[in-house]
């Protein structure tokens, strides 16, 4: 059972242009976290989605920053006009409900360089 | 509004030492405790979970506790390895909406 999948790995973009980040989760999971991790800070809560829907996106800035979860293919996190400050790496998690646990697991992160 | 808190921030022991890291967290009102580790430059790796009804959970040489009551959370690390060294965070899941609140971390670091 392959573990959450993020790509790509590592993505550079100017300043102004658009980033697109991909997550597949876990098989059988239907929830998908994203948080990110700024250089020399700890891990944030970005968004939390369902299937074709957005659950909790307290943590998304209010500009630029949009994710879907379509019923079909992966999450996607996309950032448009990136700057300097949007460089960071990008982690998205998966969880699966089951009757009393809401176990996150983790993909390797895509590390966003805005040049 | 939930603050995670870990000491030591680091921590550098030999190899063989059994050792304690902790956790705190503001609001005790929490749905479970994960712990995870994270190499350089990766991604984050579950090591525990521990839901609000449990005491502790145990993998390995691995021993989490939980005390919700007063805010605390440890990680025991039993007979440790240059291979253990890494940061460790813990994560707390408020519940309403399953977003994980993460501590700072403690980077570990095991001298062989």
């Amino acid at each position: 059972n392959a573990g959450v999948m993020q790509n790509p790995r590592h993505l550079v973009r100017r300043r102004g242009q658009e980033a697109r980040l991909r997550c597949s989760p876990m098989k059988g999971h239907s929830h998908v976290y994203w948080y990110r991790q700024l250089p020399e800070e700890g891990l944030k809560f970005m968004v939390y989605l369902q299937k074709e829907n957005i659950i909790d996106e307290s943590g998304m800035p209010k500009e630029r920053f949009s994710a879907e979860f379509p019923k079909e293919g992966p999450s996607i996190l996309r950032i448009q006009q990136v700057v300097r400050g949007d460089s960071a790496a990008y982690f998205c998690a998966s969880s699966r409900r089951t009757s009393s646990s809401y176990e996150q697991y983790f993909g390797p992160g895509t590390r966003l360089t805005v040049t | 509004k939930q603050e995670v808190t870990q000491i030591p921030a680091a921590l550098s022991v030999p190899e063989g030492e059994n050792l304690v890291l902790n956790c705190s967290f503001t609001d005790s009102a929490i749905y479970n405790l994960q712990w995870f580790r994270q190499d350089p430059g990766k991604g984050l790796t579950s090591l525990l979970l521990i839901q609000s009804s449990q005491r502790e959970q145990t993998s390995g040489r691995l021993n989490a506790s939980l005390d919700k009551s007063s805010g605390r959370s440890t990680l025991y690390i039993a007979a440790s390895q240059p291979g253990d060294s890494a940061t460790y965070l813990c994560a707390v899941n408020g519940g309403a909406t399953n977003k994980l609140i993460f501590g700072t971390g403690t980077l570990l670091a095991v001298q062989p």
